[in-house]
């Protein structure tokens, strides 16, 4: 069974300033989907960035980068020039793979148990 | 493209009734899980179904069931409300993406609030 853990509960930020959260995670799986998804106040989980542990190179979109470290099975998230809008709570999560055509699927997610980020002006 | 819709997006429901929940994924998308979010025991996997077949389950007593018809739409029911049942349930609906599996993502909808009173 997989798990992952997020060892920040709480994580504040000044506004433009760097942060990093955390999460490790532990599978016997070599193919695998790692996620971080953002959710607000509104509850809608929304998703921020994706690798896969297929790929070295780690991922990036705009301000939001991940540190893969695969060997290690830690996946950490950064977040530069933090805004306002980034106040939420990341979850990490993992995924062994995705649906395929040929009739399987493993599209379950385990998640951490959250970081509650809070980005101040 | 319409998103993940989750019907109702309110509930309030007693001790010992029970309660079906709906799940629209998005058009396309065969695999649909289910979440259950409280903030003692944060996101727990429920199940998931492909292709009508419910592929995986979670650590959930047997009052909770599902199931998923042909035109991928999903439903959950929980019988015999316990307290403890009151959480927001979310489902997800996933994507491979492309065939190299790259872009598989899983796409939420908005959440159903059951409080069981």
């Amino acid at each position: 069974a997989q798990t992952v853990t997020q060892s920040q509960p709480e994580m504040s930020v000044q506004e433009a300033e760097t942060v990093t959260l955390s999460c490790t995670y532990d599978t016997s799986e070599n193919n695998y989907y790692l996620f971080w998804y953002k959710q607000p106040p509104s509850r809608q989980m929304i998703l921020v960035i994706r690798q896969e542990a297929y790929k070295q190179q780690n991922a990036t979109e705009n301000r939001f980068s991940v540190n893969f470290q695969k060997a290690a099975k830690s996946f950490s998230l950064k977040i530069s020039d933090s805004q306002l809008g980034d106040t939420a709570m990341y979850f990490c999560a993992f995924m062994r793979t995705p649906p395929n055509a040929g009739g399987t699927s493993y599209g379950k997610l385990t998640f951490g148990q959250g970081t509650i980020l809070t980005v101040h002006p | 493209k319409a998103g993940v819709t989750q019907t109702p997006r309110y509930l309030i429901k007693t001790r010992g009734q029970q309660v079906t929940l709906s799940c629209s994924p998005i058009s396309g998308h065969r695999s649909v899980s289910w979440y259950q979010q409280t903030p003692g025991q944060g996101l727990q996997f429920l199940f998931e179904y492909f292709s009508e077949t419910q592929r995986n389950k979670g650590n959930f007593p047997g009052r909770f069931s599902g199931r998923q018809f042909s035109n991928s739409r999903s439903e959950m029911n929980v019988s015999t409300l316990e307290l403890g049942d009151s959480a927001l349930y979310l489902c997800a609906s996933t994507t491979r993406g492309r065939q190299d599996g790259s872009n598989t993502e899983a796409f939420f909808g908005q959440g159903t609030r059951l409080t069981v009173v």
